[in-house]
Parts: structure tokens; sequence; C-alpha cells
């Protein structure tokens, strides 16, 4: 594997589901973040983590809840969700966070909540 | 505060015409400015990034942009469209490394 890898590609749940996304970087970086894009809207940074300690949290609601085990992998755990919550949820990792370091972004995890 | 304005969600070239998107940014101190590309059921990719070095930027697939501090823009450009540039545009910029502030995104449609 290269690269940002994201699994699963597709989750449909319901609003009494519990889940988790998993994001694993194989680029050795060290900082690593969590994003919501949804249809007509600017990427919205969720959380941001850097040397496995959280650094941002940008008012997400408590139904949204990282991990950040190692430098290497990155989870969202989900529950009780919102059927607007439904949307593309972008994994990316930086060297640092550092400016200038382009982030490297993994395929994405399509969520439907019903 | 930054933002990003990207002027016109959607934008049509014909194939072999040149591709122009516009971005605009906003930022209190000279910021980092990247262009990411998104294909179809894809992550965001990176095309090219300024960091202060030269005002023009070359990128990947032949794509290019241009930082001009008086206007605080930083269009793309391609001189030449293919049917494989069809794809999401989005512009972002940086003053810190961590908090990246995208556009809303160009949708760019080649026609043959």
């Amino acid at each position: 594997e290269t690269g940002v890898t994201q699994t699963p590609r597709h989750l449909v749940m319901g609003m009494t589901n519990k889940k988790s996304l998993k994001c694993e970087q194989h680029l050795g970086h060290n900082a690593m973040y969590w994003y919501k894009q949804s249809a007509k809207k600017p990427l919205e940074l969720m959380f941001v983590y850097n040397f496995k300690e959280q650094t941002e949290n940008n008012s997400v609601p408590s139904r949204f809840s990282p991990e950040c085990p190692n430098s290497s992998h990155l989870f969202l755990h989900l529950h009780t969700l919102q059927p607007e919550d439904s949307a593309l949820y972008l994994c990316a990792s930086s060297q640092d966070g550092l400016a200038g370091n382009e982030q490297f972004f993994g395929p994405g995890t399509r969520l439907t909540v019903l | 505060a930054q933002s990003v304005t990207q002027l016109g969600s959607h934008v049509s070239v014909s194939e072999g015409a040149l591709v122009l998107l516009r971005c605009n940014y906003s930022s209190s101190v000279p910021p980092y400015l990247f262009w990411y590309v998104q294909y179809p059921n894809q992550g965001l990719q990176l095309l090219l990034k300024y960091t202060s070095a030269a005002t023009l930027v070359k990128g990947i697939n032949g794509f290019e942009a241009e930082f001009k501090k008086s206007e605080t823009s930083f269009h793309l450009t391609k001189p030449s469209a293919h049917m494989s540039d069809a794809a999401e545009y989005f512009c972002a910029v940086s003053e810190t490394g961590n908090q990246f502030y995208f556009g809303t995104g160009t949708s760019l449609t080649v026609i043959p």
C-alpha cells in the first residue's frame, strides 16, 4: 500500500448505529487530519493530530470521536449520527504541522446516514 | 482571517482551449497557496503550491498558477485542455501548516 488509504470506501448506517472509519498513511508523516466534504460547501476541517496529539477540534459535534493511536493510523468513531452528516469524509496527512507542507489525501469514505 | 473565493463553480472549455480557473484569497500575512484536483470517487491530489519562491508556479499535467499579491489572486491556467482534465479543482490557502482553508471548488468540463 502506498500513500493514504481509507476504509471502508462506502458506508451506510442508521442513526442508532455505531461505526468507525479508518485511515492509514504510509508516508512517514507526523500530522493527520479529518475533513468533511459536502456538496457545494468548502472542505470542513474537523480534527488535526500532530505527533498523535490532537491540536485542533473545529467545533465538531461529540457524535464524532477521533482516535490516533500512532502517527500512521487515524480513526473516526461515529455514533447516533444525523442524516445531515451524510458526506464524503476525507483523511489527509502531512510531514508535520508546519506551514507550507502540502497535505496528502486519501480517497475518502462516502457515508450515508439513513 | 483567511478565506478563499473561487469565481465560477462551473467552467466549460473546448478541448485544446485555454483553461483559466480563478482563485482569490484573503490573508493577513504572506500565505502559502495550493491548487488541488479531485477526480470522481477519489481524494484530492496536489497540482501545485506557492511558497514565496517564484511567483509563477508550474505543476503537474501542464498546469501553472501565478501569484499576484496586488490582486490577491492565484489563478490556475493550462494552455490546452485535454479531456482528462475534467474534474473538480480546489484552491486552498494556509498561514499555518495545520489550517488549510479551501474554496468551494470549480467543476471543469471539457467539451470534445
